[in-house]
C-alpha cells in the first residue's frame, strides 16, 4: 500500500493568481496522477505525471494551464494557473501500487 | 470523458436494508475498482475485481464484474448509517498507450437510520 499526503489541504485564492499543490508518497511510484473534483461531480482525470519527462495530459488539459513537476519518484507538484472561480475544486493526487489506485486527501481550493 | 456510467444516482434506503449499485463502462478493463468518499472527504477503496474474475467478496460488500455486458455492480448488505457516502466505480485500462484509471459518475447513498 502506499501514504500519500498533500499540502495544502485548503486554500481560498484570488482570481488571476496561482495555487501549487505538493503531493508526497511514502514509497516510490511509477505511476502518479492527478485528478480534479468540482463540486457535487466525479473525478476527472487532469494528467499522468511522468517522472523525468513531461506530463501527459487529458482532452480538455492543457500544460499551460495545469504544469505539472515529477521530480523524483515519490513526488510531485500541480499548479493551477491564471485562477478563476470555474476552478473552485478538490485537487487528488494519486499514485498505483500494484493494481490499486491510492489517493490523498485532496486539496479544496476555492476562488474568489 | 467519464469513463463509467453508475446508476442510480441516488438512492435512499432504511438501515438494515441493501443497497445496490451499478456501473456500466465501454471499453476493455484490466480492473475495477469501488471507491467511497464520504462528503469532503478523500477517497477510501473498497475493492478491486479484475477483468478474468467474476464475483468478489469482503465483509458485507459483494462486487459483480460482467465484461461480456462491461457492467459491474456493487452490493452493501445490512446497510449502516455510517454507509451513507458518494459511491464511485473507476474502472483501469489502457488508454492512448497509458495505463490509467476513469471515475464513473457516482452513487449517493443515504441510510437512514
Amino acid at each position: 500500500s502506499a501514504v500519500i499526503s498533500q499540502k495544502p489541504s485548503r486554500d481560498i485564492c484570488q482570481r488571476g493568481t496561482s495555487l501549487t499543490i505538493q503531493c508526497q508518497v511514502d514509497s516510490q511510484v511509477t505511476m502518479m496522477f492527478w485528478y480534479r473534483q468540482q463540486p457535487g461531480q466525479s473525478l476527472t482525470l487532469i494528467a499522468t505525471a511522468n517522472q523525468g519527462s513531461e506530463a501527459t495530459y487529458e482532452s480538455g488539459f492543457v500544460i499551460d494551464k495545469f504544469p505539472i513537476s515529477r521530480p523524483n519518484l515519490t513526488f510531485s507538484t500541480l499548479t493551477v494557473s491564471n485562477l478563476s472561480p470555474e476552478d473552485s475544486s478538490i485537487y487528488l493526487c494519486s499514485a498505483g501500487s500494484g493494481n490499486e489506485q491510492f489517493f490523498g486527501p485532496g486539496t479544496r481550493l476555492t476562488v474568489l | 470523458s467519464q469513463q463509467g456510467e453508475e446508476d442510480p444516482q441516488a438512492l435512499s434506503i432504511q438501515e438494515g436494508e441493501n443497497a445496490t449499485m451499478n456501473c456500466s463502462y465501454k471499453t476493455s478493463i484490466n480492473n475495477l475498482q469501488w471507491y467511497r468518499q464520504n462528503s469532503g472527504r478523500g477517497l477510501v477503496h473498497l475493492i478491486l475485481i479484475r477483468s478474468n474474475e467474476r464475483e468478489k467478496h469482503s465483509g458485507r460488500l459483494r462486487v459483480t464484474l460482467d465484461t461480456s455486458k462491461k457492467s459491474s455492480s456493487l452490493l452493501i448488505t445490512a446497510s449502516r448509517a455510517a454507509d451513507t457516502a458518494s459511491y464511485f466505480c473507476a474502472t483501469e485500462g489502457i488508454s492512448g498507450g497509458y495505463q490509467k484509471v476513469t471515475f464513473g459518475t457516482g452513487t449517493k447513498l443515504q441510510v437512514i437510520p
